[in-house]
This record gives C-alpha cells, structure tokens and sequence, in this order.
C-alpha cells in the first residue's frame, strides 16, 4: 500500500529537550516536505527536499532542521523545542510534477511543556 | 498578501443538500495547480480534487465539483448530496509554476480552513 509513514503520532516533551519526528514514504517520490498545522493559520511548509541530499527553506524554517540522506526517509528535527513548537505536524511526498497531489502522513501532534 | 483565502471559518448544511466552499487565490504565475484536501477529526488530510490553470472543463469526482472561475480566481468546491461524514475540516491549497519540462518546485500554500458540519 502506498504510504507516507511518521512516527510518533502523538509526543510530549519539555523545553530544550532534542527530539526526532521520522517520515518514511514507500512511493519513490523525489520531493518531500513538512507543515506545522495550527489554528486559523492553516498549512505552512518548514522544510521541503526535491531529492537525496538536497534540501530548502520554507515558510516558517526557524527552530527545525532536517535531512535527506535516503530517497524515503525524512526526519524532522528539533534540537531545542520551545512551546511555540506545539503543534499538528505532516510529512508530505509527491512525485515532482504540478498535476500530482501530495500524499500525507498521518500526522504528529507535539505538545513541548 | 493571501494567496489563498477562505472566507468562511464554519459552514452548515442538511444531509442530502448540496454545499459551496469558498476558495480564492492570488497569483501572477500563468501556471499553477489548485487543491482540495479534507481532514476529518481523526487528523489525516485527504486529497479530494484538482484543477489546472490550463484545464478547460471545471474538474469532478464523485459528489465532488471543482467551480473554477480563472477571472475571479476563485475554485470553490462543491459537494453534493451532503453526508455526515463530510463532516470535516476542508483545505484549499495552491502550487504555482513549473519549469519548460513539465517539473514543479513549487510548495503547496494552504487556505485557513472551513470547518462543514452535516445535520441529520
């Protein structure tokens, strides 16, 4: 079955303590990506890669880093979450053409105490 | 500016009524593509339809009709014959450009969100 995989689905953590969010996508899909959803605000991308090893800014980049090193797999990674992190975040892949939706993980609701 | 707005924070409708979601754009790219995704209270988004800048016929799926108006740039949704579980949070969304082979870079810029309630 196609699927974007993250992992966990559910985290809390306190301040300042470094966390991984996993995504793993089972389409070979080049371009990968992550939103933070929150209220009234709708999707923002903080991080998009178009292939292994290459990897871009989005819209809200600040406090997040992340990696490509395997075509299917894209952490998401926080070094020092501050509550202003808490969050509904999706990993989303898609094969780079403008007529193709993206597909979404299942989501990972943070909450960072 | 907004490159996607959705007016309309909560809408109602009865089971078996049609509805109309709100969804306009803003883009000076000739090419781009527009989406509808839905996200039930469960949290997962699901892709619902797509529309072309260059698509001549407004798109279906299903209950789901895309009213594509490129001069108004608007791309409301429509659904059809409501039911409870449309129940959902609906997300407009756009990708703007693409290259001479056909390759888009572009993000997916999302609208706020309607939230549709489906009465019994």
């Amino acid at each position: 079955e196609a699927q974007v995989t993250q992992n966990p689905r559910y985290l809390i953590t306190v301040t300042g303590k470094k966390l991984t969010v996993t995504c793993s996508q089972n389409m070979n899909h080049e371009y990968m990506s992550w939103y933070r959803q929150d209220p009234g605000l709708g999707l923002r991308q903080i991080y998009y890669s178009m292939n292994v090893e290459v990897t871009d800014k989005g819209d809200v980049p600040e406090g997040y880093k992340v990696s490509r090193k395997e075509k299917r797999n894209f952490p998401l990674i926080l070094e020092s979450p501050s509550p202003n992190q808490t969050s509904l975040y999706f990993c989303a892949s898609r094969i780079i053409y403008l007529n193709t939706e993206a597909f979404f993980g299942q989501g990972t609701r943070l909450t960072v105490v | 500016a907004q490159k996607i707005t959705q007016t309309q924070p909560g809408m109602f409708v009865q089971e078996k009524e049609a509805v109309t979601l709100d969804c306009t754009y803003d883009t000076s790219d000739p090419s781009y593509g527009l989406f509808w995704y839905k996200q039930p209270s469960s949290g997962e988004m699901i892709f619902l339809i797509y529309q072309g800048s260059y698509d001549q016929q407004n798109a279906t799926e299903g209950r789901y009709s895309l009213n594509f108006q490129k001069a108004r740039k608007s791309a409301n949704l429509v659904i059809s014959a409501s039911q409870l579980g449309d129940s959902a949070m609906y997300f407009c969304a756009m990708r703007e450009g693409r290259d001479a082979g056909g390759t888009s870079y572009g993000k997916l810029t999302f609208g706020q969100g309607t939230i549709l309630t489906v009465h019994p």
